[in-house]
Protein backbone atom coordinates (compact mmCIF):
# COMPACT_ATOMS: atom_id res chain seq x y z
CA UNK A 1 0.00 0.00 0.00
CA UNK A 2 1.77 3.05 -1.29
CA UNK A 3 -1.62 5.64 -0.27
CA UNK A 4 -1.13 9.06 1.12
CA UNK A 5 -4.76 10.33 2.22
CA UNK A 6 -5.63 13.65 2.59
CA UNK A 7 -9.07 14.98 4.06
CA UNK A 8 -11.31 16.51 2.72
CA UNK A 9 -10.58 16.84 -1.24
CA UNK A 10 -12.06 20.45 -1.28
CA UNK A 11 -12.08 23.10 1.56
CA UNK A 12 -13.85 26.68 0.76
CA UNK A 13 -13.51 29.10 3.88
CA UNK A 14 -13.87 32.27 4.95
CA UNK A 15 -11.08 34.58 6.35
CA UNK A 16 -12.52 33.85 9.80
CA UNK A 17 -12.85 30.44 9.69
CA UNK A 18 -10.22 27.78 11.41
CA UNK A 19 -10.39 24.99 9.43
CA UNK A 20 -7.53 21.78 9.34
CA UNK A 21 -6.55 19.74 7.00
CA UNK A 22 -5.52 15.82 7.27
CA UNK A 23 -3.11 13.29 5.79
CA UNK A 24 -3.16 9.79 6.68
CA UNK A 25 -0.43 6.87 5.55
CA UNK A 26 0.06 3.26 6.84
CA UNK A 27 3.53 2.59 5.46
CA UNK A 28 5.69 3.36 8.33
CA UNK A 29 7.25 5.93 7.37
CA UNK A 30 8.77 8.27 9.97
CA UNK A 31 9.05 12.05 7.90
CA UNK A 32 6.07 13.73 6.84
CA UNK A 33 5.78 16.96 4.69
CA UNK A 34 3.39 19.51 3.27
CA UNK A 35 3.52 21.40 0.15
CA UNK A 36 1.70 24.26 -0.92
CA UNK A 37 0.75 24.56 -4.93
CA UNK A 38 -0.70 27.35 -7.00
CA UNK A 39 -2.03 26.69 -10.31
CA UNK A 40 0.24 26.63 -12.97
CA UNK A 41 3.14 26.80 -10.47
CA UNK A 42 5.67 23.87 -8.81
CA UNK A 43 4.79 22.82 -5.53
CA UNK A 44 6.31 24.33 -3.23
CA UNK A 45 7.68 22.73 0.60
CA UNK A 46 6.33 24.14 3.83
CA UNK A 47 6.62 22.29 6.52
CA UNK A 48 8.76 18.89 7.08
CA UNK A 49 8.28 16.76 10.16
CA UNK A 50 10.60 14.15 11.12
CA UNK A 51 9.80 11.35 13.33
CA UNK A 52 6.84 13.51 14.90
CA UNK A 53 9.22 16.57 15.25
CA UNK A 54 9.09 19.61 13.11
CA UNK A 55 12.35 19.61 11.21
CA UNK A 56 11.76 22.06 8.53
CA UNK A 57 9.72 25.37 8.78
CA UNK A 58 9.89 27.51 4.68
CA UNK A 59 9.06 30.34 6.33
CA UNK A 60 5.71 29.75 6.37
CA UNK A 61 3.35 32.48 7.89
CA UNK A 62 1.87 31.66 11.61
CA UNK A 63 -1.68 31.25 10.23
CA UNK A 64 -0.40 27.80 9.13
CA UNK A 65 -0.08 25.50 11.79
CA UNK A 66 1.16 22.18 11.14
CA UNK A 67 0.58 19.06 13.83
CA UNK A 68 1.91 15.75 14.25
CA UNK A 69 -0.08 13.79 16.47
CA UNK A 70 1.56 10.43 15.95
CA UNK A 71 3.48 8.77 12.87
CA UNK A 72 0.65 7.81 10.62
CA UNK A 73 -1.02 11.31 10.56
CA UNK A 74 -0.03 14.76 10.08
CA UNK A 75 -2.58 17.82 10.52
CA UNK A 76 -1.94 21.38 9.20
CA UNK A 77 -4.68 23.89 11.05
CA UNK A 78 -5.52 26.33 9.65
CA UNK A 79 -6.73 30.05 10.88
CA UNK A 80 -7.79 33.46 9.12
CA UNK A 81 -6.20 32.91 5.76
CA UNK A 82 -5.83 35.37 3.20
CA UNK A 83 -7.59 35.07 -0.80
CA UNK A 84 -4.20 34.40 -1.77
CA UNK A 85 -3.85 31.51 0.25
CA UNK A 86 -6.16 29.76 -1.95
CA UNK A 87 -3.72 26.65 -3.46
CA UNK A 88 -3.58 23.01 -3.85
CA UNK A 89 -2.41 21.95 -0.65
CA UNK A 90 -0.27 18.84 -1.03
CA UNK A 91 0.65 16.39 1.68
CA UNK A 92 3.54 13.67 1.17
CA UNK A 93 5.60 10.88 3.40
CA UNK A 94 8.75 9.21 2.94
CA UNK A 95 10.78 6.44 4.82
CA UNK A 96 13.11 8.77 6.40
CA UNK A 97 14.41 12.57 4.95
CA UNK A 98 17.93 11.31 3.98
CA UNK A 99 19.55 9.36 0.55
CA UNK A 100 17.40 6.72 -0.88
CA UNK A 101 15.08 6.44 1.38
CA UNK A 102 13.76 10.19 0.65
CA UNK A 103 11.61 8.88 -2.44
CA UNK A 104 8.35 10.73 -1.28
CA UNK A 105 4.62 9.54 -1.71
CA UNK A 106 2.11 11.97 -2.34
CA UNK A 107 -1.68 12.03 -1.93
CA UNK A 108 -3.99 13.65 -4.59
CA UNK A 109 -4.23 17.35 -2.38
CA UNK A 110 -6.83 19.18 -0.86
CA UNK A 111 -7.77 22.13 -3.21
CA UNK A 112 -8.48 24.71 -1.17
CA UNK A 113 -10.34 28.23 -1.36
CA UNK A 114 -10.48 31.26 0.69
CA UNK A 115 -13.21 33.48 0.17
CA UNK B 1 21.02 23.62 -2.98
CA UNK B 2 21.38 22.32 -6.61
CA UNK B 3 19.20 24.02 -9.22
CA UNK B 4 17.63 22.26 -12.72
CA UNK B 5 17.11 23.92 -15.67
CA UNK B 6 14.50 21.78 -17.91
CA UNK B 7 12.86 22.93 -21.05
CA UNK B 8 9.69 24.03 -20.37
CA UNK B 9 7.56 21.81 -22.90
CA UNK B 10 8.12 18.86 -25.27
CA UNK B 11 5.76 16.43 -27.28
CA UNK B 12 6.20 13.40 -28.38
CA UNK B 13 4.19 10.89 -30.34
CA UNK B 14 2.39 7.95 -29.11
CA UNK B 15 4.23 4.61 -29.11
CA UNK B 16 7.89 6.49 -29.62
CA UNK B 17 10.68 7.20 -26.56
CA UNK B 18 10.12 10.07 -24.61
CA UNK B 19 13.37 11.34 -23.60
CA UNK B 20 13.04 14.36 -20.84
CA UNK B 21 17.19 16.07 -20.15
CA UNK B 22 17.50 18.07 -17.21
CA UNK B 23 20.83 20.13 -16.71
CA UNK B 24 21.87 19.89 -12.86
CA UNK B 25 25.28 21.35 -13.59
CA UNK B 26 26.05 22.36 -9.72
CA UNK B 27 25.38 18.67 -8.17
CA UNK B 28 27.17 17.92 -5.42
CA UNK B 29 28.63 14.53 -4.93
CA UNK B 30 26.04 12.51 -2.47
CA UNK B 31 22.98 14.69 -4.13
CA UNK B 32 20.58 12.50 -6.11
CA UNK B 33 18.59 12.96 -8.91
CA UNK B 34 14.71 12.18 -8.81
CA UNK B 35 12.04 12.45 -11.44
CA UNK B 36 8.40 12.81 -10.16
CA UNK B 37 5.78 13.60 -12.77
CA UNK B 38 2.19 15.65 -12.21
CA UNK B 39 -0.87 14.45 -13.61
CA UNK B 40 -3.41 17.05 -14.20
CA UNK B 41 -4.81 18.10 -10.74
CA UNK B 42 -3.35 14.62 -9.11
CA UNK B 43 -0.15 14.72 -6.58
CA UNK B 44 3.35 14.21 -7.99
CA UNK B 45 4.27 10.67 -8.77
CA UNK B 46 7.72 9.29 -8.17
CA UNK B 47 9.31 7.85 -11.59
CA UNK B 48 12.74 7.04 -10.55
CA UNK B 49 16.08 8.24 -8.91
CA UNK B 50 19.96 7.41 -9.47
CA UNK B 51 23.36 8.98 -7.94
CA UNK B 52 25.63 8.00 -10.58
CA UNK B 53 24.63 5.11 -12.71
CA UNK B 54 21.97 4.55 -15.30
CA UNK B 55 18.90 2.92 -13.79
CA UNK B 56 15.70 1.26 -15.28
CA UNK B 57 12.47 0.42 -13.59
CA UNK B 58 8.98 -0.70 -14.89
CA UNK B 59 8.07 2.86 -15.85
CA UNK B 60 11.24 4.50 -17.29
CA UNK B 61 14.93 4.95 -17.42
CA UNK B 62 17.36 7.33 -15.95
CA UNK B 63 20.75 7.89 -17.61
CA UNK B 64 22.97 10.21 -15.62
CA UNK B 65 26.00 11.79 -17.47
CA UNK B 66 29.68 10.68 -16.57
CA UNK B 67 30.18 14.07 -14.70
CA UNK B 68 26.63 14.13 -13.45
CA UNK B 69 26.32 17.35 -14.56
CA UNK B 70 22.91 16.52 -16.52
CA UNK B 71 20.40 13.16 -16.64
CA UNK B 72 17.49 11.98 -19.32
CA UNK B 73 14.45 10.47 -17.95
CA UNK B 74 13.37 7.70 -20.98
CA UNK B 75 9.70 6.92 -21.62
CA UNK B 76 10.39 3.93 -23.99
CA UNK B 77 7.06 3.43 -25.27
CA UNK B 78 5.21 6.84 -24.70
CA UNK B 79 1.34 6.48 -24.16
CA UNK B 80 -1.43 9.32 -24.03
CA UNK B 81 -1.49 8.87 -20.15
CA UNK B 82 1.91 9.84 -19.65
CA UNK B 83 0.78 13.58 -20.80
CA UNK B 84 1.99 15.16 -17.26
CA UNK B 85 4.29 17.78 -16.03
CA UNK B 86 7.88 16.09 -15.47
CA UNK B 87 10.21 17.37 -12.48
CA UNK B 88 13.99 16.68 -12.64
CA UNK B 89 15.01 17.46 -8.71
CA UNK B 90 18.32 17.04 -7.23
CA UNK B 91 17.89 18.35 -3.68
CA UNK B 92 16.40 15.75 -0.66
CA UNK B 93 13.68 18.35 0.19
CA UNK B 94 12.46 18.24 -3.36
CA UNK B 95 13.18 21.67 -4.36
CA UNK B 96 10.52 21.72 -7.27
CA UNK B 97 11.92 23.39 -10.22
CA UNK B 98 9.30 24.43 -13.18
CA UNK B 99 9.20 21.25 -14.96
CA UNK B 100 9.01 20.15 -18.80
CA UNK B 101 5.16 19.88 -19.67
CA UNK B 102 5.25 16.51 -21.84
CA UNK B 103 2.55 16.27 -24.20
CA UNK B 104 1.87 12.78 -26.28
CA UNK B 105 -0.08 13.33 -29.24
CA UNK B 106 -2.43 10.59 -30.90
Amino acid sequence: DTEVTQTPKHLVMGMTNKKSLKCEQHMGHRAMYWYKQKAKKPPELMFVYSYEKLSINESVPSRFSPECPNSSLLNLHLHALQPEDSALYLCASSLTTGGTKNIQYFGAGTRLSVL
Amino acid sequence: DAKTTQPPSMDCAEGRAANLPCNHSTISGNEYVYWYRQIHSQGPQYIIHGLKNNETNEMASLIITEDRKSSTLILPHATLRDTAVYYCIVHEKLTFGTGTRLTIIP
